[in-house]
């Protein structure tokens, strides 16, 4: 079951802040972070398992809710490189399922 | 450690025609999936191997595509009869251990246009 990923789109300038959110309607095993620049293949992030987890890594950081049904992924202070789309993948029983994806576009 | 290989790059085949794409996982990764994302869309899972049986192949159109992972490595996916709407990057991925906290690895894809 596809997860419902928002904005669609969002546009920073370096050193602005994002919240990209991922929700499904079932409690999830998982949450993977991916982030795609174009014509490249998605790159793994981060993973959450448990409910009420938050994980970062320098400035990208996200959150697990306690249900395990919704997820958020944090840039902070937005650097040119973090352009690209971002994709939440929701992992019920054996199946990573992708949403539509979030576009980031970071401009200086 | 070496990536997910893919070949070919590019394809571009007219409808009706068939079509190969091959992928070798990272050595040691028992399980391996094969996705198609469509431009400007997520990937959508085709289908997920354990070493070499078929552990989901729910969103597999079987009357035209199939695939194969032959001795648990090496997996070919194939088109026969490939229709417009095919067109799309077709992405493997491998992980291991199955469901744990390590994300995928994807290859660099086979983008597929049918003309």
């Amino acid at each position: 079951q596809q997860p419902v990923q928002s904005p669609q789109a969002v546009i920073l300038r370096e050193g602005e802040d994002a919240v990209i959110n991922c929700s499904s309607s079932k409690a999830l095993y998982s949450v993977h972070w991916y982030r795609q620049k174009h014509g490249e293949a998605p790159v793994f992030l981060m993973i959450l398992l448990k409910g009420g987890e938050q994980k970062g890594h320098e400035k990208i950081s996200a959150s697990f809710n306690e249900k395990k049904q919704q997820s958020s992924l944090y840039l902070t202070a937005s650097q040119l490189s973090y352009s690209g789309t971002y994709f939440c993948g929701t992992e019920i029983g054996y199946k990573l399922s992708f949403g539509a994806g979030t576009t980031v576009t970071v401009r200086a | 450690e070496a990536g997910v290989a893919q070949s070919p790059r590019y394809k571009i085949i007219e409808k009706r025609q068939s079509v190969a794409f091959w992928c070798n996982p990272i050595s040691g990764h028992a399980t391996l999936y094969w996705y198609q994302q469509i431009l400007g869309q997520g990937p959508k899972l085709l289908i997920q191997f354990q070493n070499n049986g078929v552990v989901d192949d729910s969103q597999l159109p079987k009357d035209r595509f199939s695939a194969e992972r032959l001795k648990g490595v090496d997996s070919t996916l194939k088109i026969q009869p490939a229709k417009l709407e095919d067109s799309a990057v077709y992405l493997c991925a491998s992980r291991t251990p199955f469901q744990s906290n390590y994300g995928y690895t994807f290859g660099s894809g086979t983008r597929l246009t049918v003309v």
